[in-house]
């Protein structure tokens, strides 16, 4: 159990087009997730944090406007990257922690991570 | 701020070696603390985690200790395979922080040969 997925796992864009990840969890109900980024051989830097039906809140540092999350559902999170630059380009992650039928755990479950390069 | 500080990679070892990746932290109150792998290609797993001082976790011979004194959650394991070369972070998540963020270290590469 406790699955999340991430789709794509790799997307090329043309600089100034705006990408799409969704992040879902499988077989449980996500009541927070949160998304994060990862450059090479280094940490996962938190980006932001959402609650299902509620709006994101995002780390310091972090364009909301460039960074657009979205938590419609408890099993569905979108991370859409607007107007995106080369330097935009990383490999982000989500994960997700809820639980099934009124119970629920603390351990975030994390997707595979979704690779953008920004041509 | 909350901080984990893990020890630099990559750590190259022989099968069936023993394995000592140190973690320590800054924090404030009494984080939980947790170590996920990532194995190539693949998303993070939690591997194991501890909640409160003196608490040993563990999972597939891994191992650590919650040490509040040292402010270290050091994870081992005794005998390694092929199949443990990874990336393994060391994360805390704070006592202060109702939805749980998780602080990571800079993770540490494990490479195995055989």
């Amino acid at each position: 159990g406790a699955v999340v997925s991430q789709h794509p796992s790799w997307v090329i864009c043309k600089s100034g087009t705006s990408v799409k990840i969704e992040c879902r969890s499988l077989d449980f109900q996500a009541t927070t997730m949160f998304w994060y980024r990862q450059f090479p051989k280094q940490s996962l830097m938190l980006m932001a944090t959402s609650n299902e039906g509620s709006k994101a809140t995002y780390e310091q540092g972090v364009e909301k406007d460039k960074f657009l999350i979205n938590h419609a559902s408890l099993t569905l999170s979108t991370l859409t990257v607007t107007s995106a630059h080369p330097e935009d380009s990383s490999f982000y992650i989500c994960s997700a922690k809820g639980g099934w039928g009124g119970t629920s755990t603390d351990t975030q479950y994390f997707g595979p991570g979704t690779r953008l390069t920004v041509l | 701020g909350n901080s984990v500080t893990q020890m630099e990679g990559p750590v190259t070892l022989s099968e069936e070696a023993f394995l000592t990746i140190n973690c320590t932290y800054t924090a404030t109150g009494y984080p939980s603390l947790f170590w996920y792998v990532q194995y190539p290609g693949e998303g993070l797993q939690l591997l194991l985690k501890a909640t409160k001082a003196d608490d040993k976790g563990s999972n597939k011979g891994f191992e650590a200790t919650y040490r509040k004194e040292t402010t270290s959650f050091h994870l081992e394991k005794g005998s390694v395979q092929v199949s443990d070369s990874a990336v393994y972070f060391c994360a805390l998540s704070s006592s202060t922080d109702s939805w749980g963020k998780l602080q990571f270290g800079a993770g540490t590469q494990v490479v195995v040969t055989p």
